[in-house]
């Protein structure tokens, strides 16, 4: 079956604006994960959605960062007022759920440059 | 709040050779440990998942595993190829806490 897509691939966005960035995940995947990895550095987790549990947000950098899960499925993650220092590539994963068994699937990433 | 460190860094290996991954973590309050290849300008491809009441993993060339009370994992590749050249990440899910990426190997096999 399809595995997890992101669009864009690319985003090239000047400074102050806001961005959109899109995860379509596997079907029937309840958990559903934001990373961000920057030039050089691992992977930094943003945010977790678990069904219709609240999210956990405690990786989001600053408040500029939301995201949201519309009908268990498909999330978008919102910059507001974009820095150079959110030029990253942001990774979305998903998985059947949370625990021993929980592997994760990557989408092939979203390179955001902010100029 | 759980570290993950992998050694080497980088490697580099002719082809052929058999060839070992590190990655050590702090916290042993983990629930599996998952191990990714992830190619230049790419996305991460899983390659094992060892739970944590599960020792070892295979899957073809590649061996995985696990050890909790002491904080470590290994990945062993056996007979690698050019192909298999890529950044080897390990990532640790631990019961509390989200998921922690390690830095990675990044691995060159020569041909």
């Amino acid at each position: 079956g399809a595995g997890v897509s992101q669009s864009p691939s690319n985003k090239v966005t000047e400074k102050g604006k806001d961005v959109e960035l899109r995860c379509d995940p596997i079907s029937g995947h309840t958990a559903l994960y934001w990373y961000r990895q920057s030039l050089g550095q691992g992977l930094e987790f943003l945010i977790y959605f678990q069904g219709n549990s609240a999210p956990d947000k405690s990786g989001l950098p600053s408040d500029r960062f939301s995201a949201e899960r519309t009908g268990g499925s498909v999330s978008t993650l919102t910059i507001q007022r974009t820095q150079q220092e959110d030029s990253a590539v942001y990774l979305c994963a998903s998985s059947l759920e949370r625990g021993g068994n929980d592997e994760q699937f990557f989408g092939p990433g979203t390179r955001l440059t902010v100029l | 709040k759980q570290e993950v460190t992998q050694i080497p860094a980088a490697l580099s290996v002719p082809e052929g050779e058999n060839l070992v991954l590190n990655c050590s973590f702090t916290d042993s309050a983990i629930y599996n440990l998952q191990w990714f290849r992830q190619d230049p300008g790419k996305g991460l491809t899983s390659l094992l998942l060892i739970q944590s009441s599960q020792r070892e993993q295979t899957s073809g060339r590649l061996n995985a595993s696990l050890d909790k009370s002491s904080g470590r994992s290994t990945l062993y590749i056996a007979a690698s190829q050019p192909g298999d050249s890529a950044t080897y990440l390990c990532a640790v899910g631990t019961y509390g806490q989200n998921f922690v990426f390690g830095p990675g190997t990044r691995l060159s096999v020569l041909p």
